[in-house]
């Protein structure tokens, strides 16, 4: 079955410090992957994409998410984390058969602390 | 603000009730997706809509149904409820295609309408 996978359930992090929120996914084929966030009592706000080209995108914020194929895995990043960054963070996986549905993760709980 | 405008904001309803959540999509989108958020089971997708037709059905349950009207708002009816009915339920709309469901494009969520059923 495909599946997308976010390990932590909560990553904590000091203001300031880089930022690692990890996504790793079983899908056939060339997915599109996604990353959205999701701030206290809000909707889901779209971040970044990536749909083919440089393994490097750039989103929202100041995020962006490193692509490794090999690894299956589709990580956030952030080079110096704000306190306002924190928020529950998805991945999302749309494989490109199978009408382009979107595979959700179970969500990233992330806390920056001053 | 993502465009998606959804009503009510907060529903508490008892039991065995029935009621109707609303959907307004973002202007020019014909794409309407419906998703509920408990703590336990996180976000999952319940239908798709696309230009008043039926694209696709998630975990829905038969006791909930939705459409999609002319003017391309949206309705998700919720019947005989039950305690574990309690949620967020989230409306996200995308330009579509007919062709796929979520393609290439991003979803826009709505602010979600809280239920609690007791």
């Amino acid at each position: 079955a495909q599946s997308v996978a976010q390990p932590e359930d909560q990553v904590n992090v000091a203001e300031g410090n880089p930022l690692t929120v990890k996504c790793t996914y079983s899908v056939s084929g060339n997915p599109y992957l996604f990353w959205y966030v999701q701030y206290p009592n809000r909707g889901l706000q779209f971040l970044l994409k990536y749909i083919t080209g440089d393994n490097l995108v750039k989103g929202s914020y100041g995020f962006e998410a490193e692509f490794n194929k090999s690894q299956t895995s589709f990580h956030l990043k952030k080079p110096s984390a704000l306190v306002s960054d924190s928020a529950l963070y998805f991945c999302a996986v749309s494989p490109r058969d199978s009408n382009y549905q979107l595979i959700w993760g179970a969500g990233t709980k992330l806390i920056i602390k001053p | 603000d993502s465009g998606v405008t959804q009503t009510p904001k907060h529903l508490i309803t008892a039991t065995g009730q029935r009621v109707t959540l609303r959907c307004s999509p973002r202007s020019g989108d014909l794409s309407v997706y419906w998703y509920q958020q408990s703590l336990d089971q996180g976000l999952q997708f319940l239908i798709q809509y696309y230009n008043g037709e039926e694209r696709a059905k998630g975990n829905i349950l038969e006791r909930f149904s939705a459409q999609q009207f002319p003017d391309l708002h949206s309705e998700l009816n919720l019947s005989s409820l039950e305690l574990g009915d309690s949620a967020l339920y989230f409306c996200a709309s995308s330009v579509g295609t007919g062709g796929r469901v979520a393609g290439t494009g991003e979803l826009f969520f709505g602010e979600g309408s809280r239920l609690t059923v007791l």
